[in-house]
Order: structure tokens, then C-alpha cells, then sequence
């Protein structure tokens, strides 16, 4: 089955320290890869998103992510976190090209220390 | 560009009573919405999709006669729960594609700001 693990429920960091957020989905074919950004009580917000070409795409908020064919993986990283960064992650995945429905990963809670 | 609105943001109601939500892309024309349900601390699962000018269709285990959808245009779907019970209560989100793919490509969905739906 296709599915999308995030493996990392919870991710505490401290301020202005580098962060990566795993995600890698079960599929070897072509897929559509995103991430979204969930703050508490709102709806999702997109943050980057692969469809081709250069494997490493950069988003909002000096968010980027790495595609990873090999490792079917597609991480999202940032150099320096702030405070406002706390906020629950999805990671999402288009399978099938045709219905573009997203499957997404159970998601990671980043949470900033001070 | 690209905002999806939801109404109610919250709503309460009985048991037995039936909830209407609304769901609306506000600068874009949207052939597909799609609505997914947010259980707490869990991800999001996707309820049906959402067709403009045809029935939804919706994925396994979803009551259709529980969950009404209607896309009576190009810019609102509504989600009605019927007889809403108790574990009906949840974090409902639609989500809409723009049609004419100006923003980031047809395949990109935006996301409403979610209606949180509590049954007493």
C-alpha cells in the first residue's frame, strides 16, 4: 500500500538551532511531494512542494527540502528556527497522478525552545 | 491569491441535529474540493472529493448518507452532517484546486482555516 511515515512525532529545538523533519512514502513510481504547515487552530499552509526537476526545492520561511529518489525520502530542513516556527508539519504525497489526492504523513510537532 | 474560506470556524449543536459547512475559494474557480477530517493529534484523512456539478465521490468507510457534500459552483461545496452524534465531533477541512492552475499548478491544493465541529 501507498503511504507517506513521518517518523518523528515530536521534534523540540532549541531558538536559532538547524532542524530536520523526516519524511519518506512507500511508491516506485513518480509522485507529487509537499509540505504543509499547520499553526494551532488553522487550517494548512503550504510550504514547498517537488513535481520535477531539481531535486532540492526551497519554500516560505527559509524552509527547503531534499528529494531523495534512492532513499524515496524528501526531508525538510532549515538552517535557524524561531520561536514562530512552532507548529505541527505534514508531509504529503500525490500517488496517483490522475486523482491527485494527497496522502499524508501523521505529521511532526516542532516545538522552539527558548 | 489563492484563499480557501470555511463557515462556521466553530460550531456546537445536539445530537440528532444537522450542521451545514461551507467551504469557499474566494479569488479562484475550483472544479475539485476535496474534505478531509483532522482527528486530534492525527493526521488529516481524506472524506470525499468534491466535483463541481457532480456527485462527490468518496473513499471507503465514509457514510455518504451521513455526509452530504454538494459543489453547486465553481467556488463553494458544502459539507452537511446529518443526525450529527458525538464521535462526529472533529476538525473538518476542505480544500480547493484551482481550476486554472495560476497559482502554483492545478495539482497544489489550498487549504480552508478548518470548522471545528463539537456534538453534545
Amino acid at each position: 500500500a501507498q503511504s507517506v511515515t513521518q517518523l518523528d512525532s515530536q521534534v523540540p529545538v532549541f531558538e536559532e538551532a538547524p532542524v530536520e523533519l523526516r519524511c519518506n512514502y512507500s511508491s516506485s513510481v513518480s509522485v507529487y511531494l509537499f509540505w504543509y504547515v499547520q499553526y494551532p487552530n488553522q487550517g494548512l499552509q503550504l510550504l514547498l512542494k517537488y513535481l520535477s526537476g531539481s531535486t532540492l526545492v526551497k519554500g516560505i520561511n527559509g524552509f527547503e527540502a531534499e528529494f531523495n529518489k534512492s532513499q524515496t525520502s524528501f526531508h525538510l530542513r532549515k538552517p535557524s528556527v524561531h520561536i514562530s516556527d512552532t507548529a505541527e508539519y505534514f508531509c504529503a504525497v500525490i500517488f496517483n497522478f490522475g486523482n491527485e489526492k494527497l496522502t499524508f504523513g501523521t505529521g511532526t510537532r516542532l516545538t522552539i525552545i527558548p | 491569491g489563492a484563499v480557501v474560506s470555511q463557515h462556521p470556524s466553530r460550531v456546537i449543536c445536539k445530537s440528532g441535529t444537522s450542521v451545514k459547512i461551507e467551504c469557499r475559494s474566494l479569488d479562484f474557480q475550483a472544479t475539485t474540493m476535496f474534505w478531509y477530517r483532522q482527528f486530534p493529534k492525527k493526521s488529516l484523512m481524506l472524506m470525499a472529493t468534491s466535483n463541481e456539478g457532480s456527485k462527490a465521490t468518496y473513499e471507503q468507510g465514509v457514510e455518504k448518507d451521513k455526509f452530504l457534500i454538494n459543489h453547486a459552483s465553481l467556488t463553494l461545496s458544502t459539507l452537511t452532517v446529518t443526525s450529527a452524534h458525538p464521535e462526529d465531533s472533529s476538525f473538518y477541512i476542505c480544500s480547493a484546486r484551482d481550476s486554472g492552475g495560476r497559482f502554483f499548478g492545478q495539482e497544489t491544493q489550498y487549504f480552508g482555516p478548518g470548522t471545528r465541529l463539537l456534538v453534545l
